[in-house]
């Protein structure tokens, strides 16, 4: 069971606006920065959202993130069908002094 | 921007080892980290560990309880993870991902690039 509490499913219809939540801890999300992961079917994942909310170079501005206290967010506006995969958040954890994942969130593009 | 290419599926019995390997291009290997992380079917992302491409240092989740051992060959910027005593709840597919680090003193950032993953089946 992960520590990092993630929404299973989410969906939509390209173009609309999606966005896929995780709540974390004090030890976590309290203490260190958010990184979101896509991880497409067949592909390697791939670092979507770093340091909560800056875009590694190459990633399209139709995603974003934020955090609050615990709770952080990934936004995708203008969603596309290839971007029906799977969507983890992560963290630092000092408790147990590993990297914490949230269960991860499977998009579906309708 | 740098790549990781796996070793390809491994099929073992339980009780037995397995080694996979993680080959790294394109960037400077001693200059950051290899870390290790699993997903069993239907699961979600697990963290296994890391080591440092600087000095060999290595950080193991507890979980694993001395059954795991991590190592590099700097000479081919080749990172390597061994798990021990196998049972069927290692059945995963593995992925290696390059850690941003201060690898000077030995600080974890984050994972930025990813391997393509192994699978590993564990089966009588």
């Amino acid at each position: 069971q992960s520590v990092v509490t993630q929404s299973p499913s989410a969906s939509g219809t390209p173009g609309q606006k999606v966005t896929i939540s995780c709540s974390g801890s004090s030890s976590n999300f309290g203490r260190h920065y958010v990184y979101w992961y896509q991880h497409l079917p067949g592909t390697a994942p791939k670092l979507l959202i770093s340091k909560n909310t800056q875009r590694p170079s190459g990633v399209p501005d139709r995603f974003s993130g934020s955090k609050s206290g615990t709770s952080a967010s990934l936004t995708i506006n203008g969603l596309r069908s290839g971007d029906e995969g799977d969507y983890h958040c992560a963290a630092w954890d000092d408790s147990v002094s590993a990297v914490v994942f949230g269960g991860g969130t499977k998009l579906t593009v309708l | 921007q740098g790549q990781l290419v796996q070793s390809g599926v491994e099929v073992t019995k339980p009780g037995a080892s397995v080694k996979v390997s993680c080959k790294a291009s394109d960037y400077s290997f001693v200059t950051h980290g290899i870390a290790w992380v699993r997903q069993a079917p239907g699961q979600g992302l697990e963290w296994m560990g890391w080591i440092s491409g600087y000095d060999g240092k290595t950080d193991y989740s507890q979980k694993y309880q001395g059954r795991l051992t991590m190592t590099t060959d700097t000479s081919t910027s080749t990172a390597y993870l061994e798990v021990r005593s196998l049972t069927g709840d290692d059945t995963a597919v593995y992925y290696c991902a390059r850690v941003m680090a201060t690898v000077t003193l030995f600080r974890y950032e984050y994972m930025d690039v990813w391997g393509q993953g192994t699978t590993v089946i564990v089966s009588s």
